[in-house]
């Protein structure tokens, strides 16, 4: 599977963008790379995920470089709520029998008033 | 749709009980994940179904640990028998096959064994 690395923690301020970063240097030119986040022991919740091109939706935004070696998931105006453990994680693929998500350590966001 | 959906939310056991956990994926996905999530090792992929034909059990730790998916609105995971260190918050996420879809995760089950 394509290994991504993230860092363990983050900070940011209420209000302000937070720019999570994230290296899959080894991924293969037809796997998406996925962002989701958990809350406390919450079940994963997605946020967004993308090919080639950058994403945005209700949540947040998706940053891919042109090499596809690495992203940033963008938080435009964080709260207290975002804070959270951020995955990032590329979706492999298994052929016809469909692809599978495997999860990294994740990042721990932590946003401070 | 109701989401995912796991039983029991939580459950409490003693060792070399069985135990069996319940996952009903969301309606119309035919790709179906069982995650297992320690402090240790994090977030596991367990076994991977598509099509109610498990493809992947590479992450199944041991013979102990058993999946099944009879049709495509139910799987399980039994542990036979449990031990201590499978304690673990379980979780359950279903998708459509493409790799272009998102995958949802049921709230997982918190199981204790004693």
């Amino acid at each position: 599977d394509a290994k991504t690395t993230q860092p363990t923690s983050m900070d940011c301020a209420e209000g302000r963008a937070a720019n999570l970063p994230c290296n899959h240097s080894t991924i293969s030119g037809n796997e998406y790379v996925y962002w989701y986040r958990q809350i406390h022991s919450q079940g994963p919740q997605y946020i967004i995920h993308g090919l080639k091109n950058n994403e945005t939706n209700e949540m947040a935004s998706l940053i891919i470089t042109e090499d596809r070696k690495s992203s940033t998931l963008i938080l435009p105006h964080a709260t207290l709520r975002d804070t959270a453990v951020y995955y990032c994680i590329v979706r492999t693929l298994l052929g016809t029998s469909g692809s599978r998500l495997t999860f990294g350590e994740g990042t721990q966001l932590t946003v401070n008033p | 749709d109701a989401g995912v959906i796991q039983s029991p939310r939580h459950e409490v056991t003693e060792m070399g009980q069985e135990v069996t956990l319940r996952c009903k994926p969301i309606s119309g996905h035919n790709s179906l994940f069982w995650y297992r999530q320690t402090m240790m090792r994090g977030l596991e992929l367990l076994i991977y179904f598509n099509n109610n034909v498990p493809i992947d059990d590479s992450g199944m730790p041991e013979d102990r640990f058993s999946a099944k998916m009879p049709n495509a609105s139910f799987s399980t995971l039994k542990i036979q028998p449990s031990e201590p260190r499978d304690s673990a918050v379980y979780f359950c996420a279903s998708s459509f096959r493409a790799e272009n879809t998102e995958a949802f995760f049921g709230q997982g089950t918190r199981l204790t064994v004693v």
